[in-house]
């Protein structure tokens, strides 16, 4: 299955500021991936697939000018949580594919805290 | 908008106990996956279902995609605690990448 790493695994920041999550995949040249969110206790919920090379797409009810997503190169897509604040924190999670039909495989995660 | 109730919410079962966790939508599903995910991490792929009626093991788990591809059901034997996690059923409406997780079920076992 794919590998894919996810950086930092925690992160704590102060209200206002701006926190950069990168994803990489290490096995394959992975052209979309997804980034989701998690709550305490909750499942996950699909925030926005990134696409190589143009914009990414939102799923409905996600600020795109909040968390911007950059997916520069086939191996890393990026998700910054710009001017965080309290309710930003979450866990947020990665992953990605090999294929349209292939099962999806995800980062361990990045514990986001904004105090 | 797919939704995927699961049941139950949490369950505290013994060592050597069996258990079923449900995955219930009304909505139909070209593929449902099943996952568990350990605290701080991502989760973990255990099974893909994608034909009605399918029955799928791995060692002591027992996965079934119902025959209308709506539903689904995870049975473990002997739970050990090893099997302690969340649990999220995740379906598939058209490709594999867009998925509609569930509202999972956590499990612990206990020696």
């Amino acid at each position: 299955g794919a590998v894919v790493s996810q950086h930092p695994s925690r992160v704590i920041c102060k209200s206002g500021t701006s926190v950069k999550i990168e994803c990489r995949s290490l096995d394959f040249q992975a052209t979309t991936m997804f980034w989701y969110r998690q709550f305490p206790k909750q499942s996950l919920m699909l925030m926005a697939t990134s696409n190589e090379g143009s914009k990414a797409t939102y799923e409905q009810g996600v600020e795109k000018d909040k968390f911007l997503i950059n997916h520069a190169s086939l191996t890393l897509s990026t998700l910054t949580v710009t001017s965080a604040h309290p309710e930003d924190s979450s866990f947020y999670i990665c992953s990605n594919n090999r294929g349209p039909y292939s099962p999806l495989h995800f980062g361990n995660g990045t514990r986001l805290t904004v105090t | 908008t797919q939704l995927l109730e699961q049941s139950p919410q949490f369950l505290s079962i013994q060592e050597g106990e069996n258990l079923t966790v449900y995955c219930n939508s009304s909505s139909v599903f070209s593929s449902l996956q099943w996952y568990r995910q350990e605290p701080g991490e991502g989760p973990v792929l255990l099974v893909t279902v994608v034909t009605g009626g399918e029955v799928k093991k791995l060692k002591r788990l027992t996965f079934q995609f119902g025959d209308a591809r709506k539903d689904s059901s995870l049975h473990i034997t002997a739970a050990q605690p090893g099997d302690t996690g969340l649990y999220l059923c995740a379906g598939a409406g058209g490709t594999a990448s867009k998925l509609t997780f569930g509202t999972g079920t956590r499990l612990q076992v206990t020696l």
